[in-house]
This record gives structure tokens, sequence and C-alpha cells, in this order.
């Protein structure tokens, strides 16, 4: 299985709600990644975890919470986004960034 | 300067020509080299990696990697139109950072 799976595959909330966003991976790989990605835009990285714990937090508001349930899983929690969080998020994983990185089909998030 | 920069295109190429596209990086010290492709709306997927000075060739794809330039390339030969997508170059910096640096992306269209 070489495959990182994410769910939902589209999301549309309101700035009250909160949601969460799946990752999973089955492919034994130490590191999961979640990205931002913006229309015509390059992915721009939000968390690392490594060996599930919390490596690189790149200065993202506190509305977006990681958690990393064990080897395999990696949530994203949502609450009180604003519209500019609208975007294409992304899970990755990697045996280790020498090694490149196995993206998900991401989910498309909508804030209305 | 940017990290990691390609020329944003787009880059149109008639099909069955080479095409080629280019990502330079400011890190004199990266280690490994990736280029992705990225169809619209969908997530980026991992075509070619490169590790050392040369070029590395699959399939129609040949990478190329001069360190003292600091400078990767793609070449696509016999371009197809399910060529066109938009190219990131991603670049990591240190060996054990966990973090890949994505180029802006090179949009390629392959005319028929």
């Amino acid at each position: 299985d070489t495959e990182v799976t994410q769910t939902p595959k589209h999301l549309v909330m309101g700035m009250t709600n909160k949601k969460s966003l799946k990752c999973e991976q089955h492919m034994g790989h130490r590191a999961m990644y979640w990205y931002k990605q913006k229309a015509k835009k390059p992915p721009e990285l939000m968390f690392v975890y490594s060996y599930e714990k919390l490596s690189i937090n790149e200065s993202v508001p506190s509305r977006f919470s990681p958690e990393c349930p064990n080897s395999s899983l990696l949530n994203l929690h949502l609450h009180a986004l604003q519209p500019e969080d609208s975007a294409l998020y992304l899970c990755a994983s990697s045996e280790g960034t020498s090694y490149g990185y196995t993206f998900g089909s991401g989910t498309r998030l909508t804030v209305v | 300067q940017k990290e990691v920069e390609q020329n944003s295109g787009p880059l149109s190429v008639p099909e069955g020509a080479i095409a080629s596209l280019n990502c330079t990086y400011s890190d004199r010290g990266s280690q490994s080299f990736f280029w992705y492709r990225q169809y619209s709306g969908k997530s980026p997927e991992l075509i070619m990696s490169i590790y050392s000075n040369g070029d590395k060739e699959d399939g129609r794809f040949t990478a190329q990697l001069n360190k003292a330039s600091q400078y990767v390339s793609l070449l696509i030969r016999d371009s197809q139109p399910s060529d066109s997508a938009t190219y990131l170059c991603a670049v990591n910096a240190r060996f054990g950072n966990e973090k890949l640096t994505f180029g802006t992306g090179t949009r390629l269209t392959i005319i028929p």
C-alpha cells in the first residue's frame, strides 16, 4: 500500500464551525506533514510530525490544531477559520526528506 | 533571494519536442532535490529525485544536477499532451532537516 488517504475530499464550513481533516498512511513512514496550498502557489508547510511528535510548527495560527494519534494517523482540527483559510490542504508522509514525500489527494476546504 | 526559484512560465512546447524546466536554489549545503508534477486541482506527484551531480534518467524524464552552479533541471523528451501540468522543484536544505522547500512551479503546456 503506497497511498496516503485524506478525508474528506471536499469540506465547506462556516466561520464558527469546528471540523477535522484526517490523513492515514500505511507505508510505515516515520514523518507526516500538513501543507496548505492556495491557487497557483506552491505548497506551504504548516506542521511536521516525526515519530508521532510535533517537530515543526511554521507559526501557524492556533485556529489550526494538529494531532498525531499514532504513527499512521494525522489529524488537523479546524476552529473559527476565516475565508482566507480556504485552500487545498495536503497531507504527506515520508521516511525522511531525503526520500521525498508522498502526498495524499488533498482536502479542498471552503470557509464561508 | 528566494530559497528555490523557478521560471513560472507558462512554458509552451510542441508535442514530441523536449521540454526543459529549470530551478536554482540558494543554500549551497542542500542535499536532496526533487521534481513533482501537479495537475490542476490535484496533489503533487513525485516524478524524479536526484542527489549527486550529473544526470539521472527515468523513461522520458532526465533530471540534471549541478551543485557548483546550484542548479537543477528536468528534461522531458518526446513531450505528450498528458505532460501538461505544473512542475514543482523541491529541495531538502540540510541532512536531517525535516522540511522540503518548494519553488513556485513552472506551468508547462504541450501543444498538440
